[in-house]
Parts: structure tokens; sequence; C-alpha cells
């Protein structure tokens, strides 16, 4: 089955703890991304990857980091979290960068306290 | 700056009772548009791409049409299960080569037995 697989769901830390949210797809897309999704912002993107070893800063990349080491996977990193950081994580892959439909993970939903 | 409206946020329906729901944008060139579902707690699902405006596209009891400033997703006819979060993106030619895709708020639909 295609999918997008985000771990984990659900994760509640204390700030300033590193954590990484893993993503991974199994479509050999070329394309991945990050979104967090606000009440009232929508889902804005915070990281893409056109390629392995290729990544770029979206909308909103402060405070975040990524990596595209292997095709299959685009992990998100988040080296000293924040409160403002709270938010409900999507992961997304596309076969190319354009004028493609996006297939999206379940979400993560992450708690700073 | 690339931009995205849709109206309403929230819709009531009754099961049967037929109804649109608008997205309106503003991009430099449009290169695509984008409509997903989202159940609570779930990613976005992919339902259609636009690409110029006179297009329409279908699936089941969803019609989805372009026009130059916006799109519409009619709905005949919802059951129970059509109840979800219709979010509507686009992707313009500024923005094609990082794959960014630009999202509305959603509208929020809940269609009753």
């Amino acid at each position: 089955e295609a999918q997008v697989t985000q771990n984990p769901r659900y994760l509640i830390t204390v700030t300033g703890k590193k954590l990484t949210v893993t993503c991974s797809q199994n479509m050999n897309h070329e394309y991945m991304s990050w979104y967090r999704q606000d009440p009232g912002l929508g889902l804005r993107q915070i990281y893409y990857s056109m390629n392995v070893e290729v990544t770029d800063k979206g909308d909103v990349p402060e405070g975040y980091k990524v990596s595209r080491k292997e095709k299959r996977n685009f992990p998100l990193i988040l080296e000293s979290p924040s409160p403002n950081q709270t938010s409900l994580y999507f992961c997304a892959s596309s076969p190319r960068v354009a004028n493609t439909e996006a297939f999206f993970g379940q979400g993560t939903r992450l708690t700073v306290v | 700056e690339d931009q995205v409206t849709q109206s309403p946020e929230a819709l009531r329906l009754q099961e049967g009772e037929s109804s649109s729901l608008n997205c309106s944008y503003t991009v430099s060139g449009l290169r695509g548009l984008f409509w997903y579902r989202q159940d609570p707690g779930k990613g976005p699902e992919f339902l259609f791409t636009l690409y110029s405006a006179g297009e329409e596209k279908e699936k089941e009891r969803l019609k989805a049409t372009l026009t130059k400033k916006e799109s519409f997703l009619h709905i005949t006819a919802p059951k129970p299960e059509d109840s979800a979060t219709y979010l509507c993106a686009v992707q313009g030619w500024g923005s094609s080569n990082t794959g960014k895709l630009i999202f509305g708020q959603g509208t929020t639909l809940q269609v009753k037995p």
C-alpha cells in the first residue's frame, strides 16, 4: 500500500529537549516536505526536499532542521523545542516538484510545555 | 503574494441537500489548484487537480470546477460520510520550483442524516 508514515503520532515534551519526528514514504517519490497546521493559519510549509541531499527552507523554517540522506526518509528535527512549536505536523511526498498531487502522512501532534 | 480564501468556514447540510464550497485565489500564474479532504485526526487526502479555467473534474458526489479567480467544489446529494474538512490549495509558477502549496483555511462540512 502506498503511504507516508510519520512517527510518533503524539508527543508531549519539555522546552529545550531535542526531538526528531520521522517520515518515510514507500512510493519512490523525489519530492518531500513538512507542513505545520495551526488553527486560523492553515497548513504552512516548513522545509522541503527535491531529492537526496537537496533541502531548502519553506515559509516557517525557524527552529527546525531536516535531512535527506535517503530517498524514502525525511526526518524533522527540533533542536531546542519551544512552546510556539506546539502544532500538528504533516509530512508529504510527491512524485516530482510541481504540478502533482501530494500524499500526506497521518500527522504528528506535538505539545511543548 | 499568493493567497487562498475558502468560504464558508463551516457548512451544515441535511443528507441529500446539495451545495457548493468556494475557493478564491490570488496567485502569480496558476500552475495547479488542488482539492483535499481532511478527516479529524488524519492527514489531507487528495481529491482533484485543476489546471486551467473551464476545467471540471468529478468523483462520486463531488465535482470541482475552476475559473480564473475561483474554484467551486459542488456536492450533490451529500451523505453523512461526506462530512469532513475540505481544503483548497494552489501552486503558482513562482513557487513551482519549490513545490510549495498555498492552502486555504478549509471548509468544515457536516452532513446530518
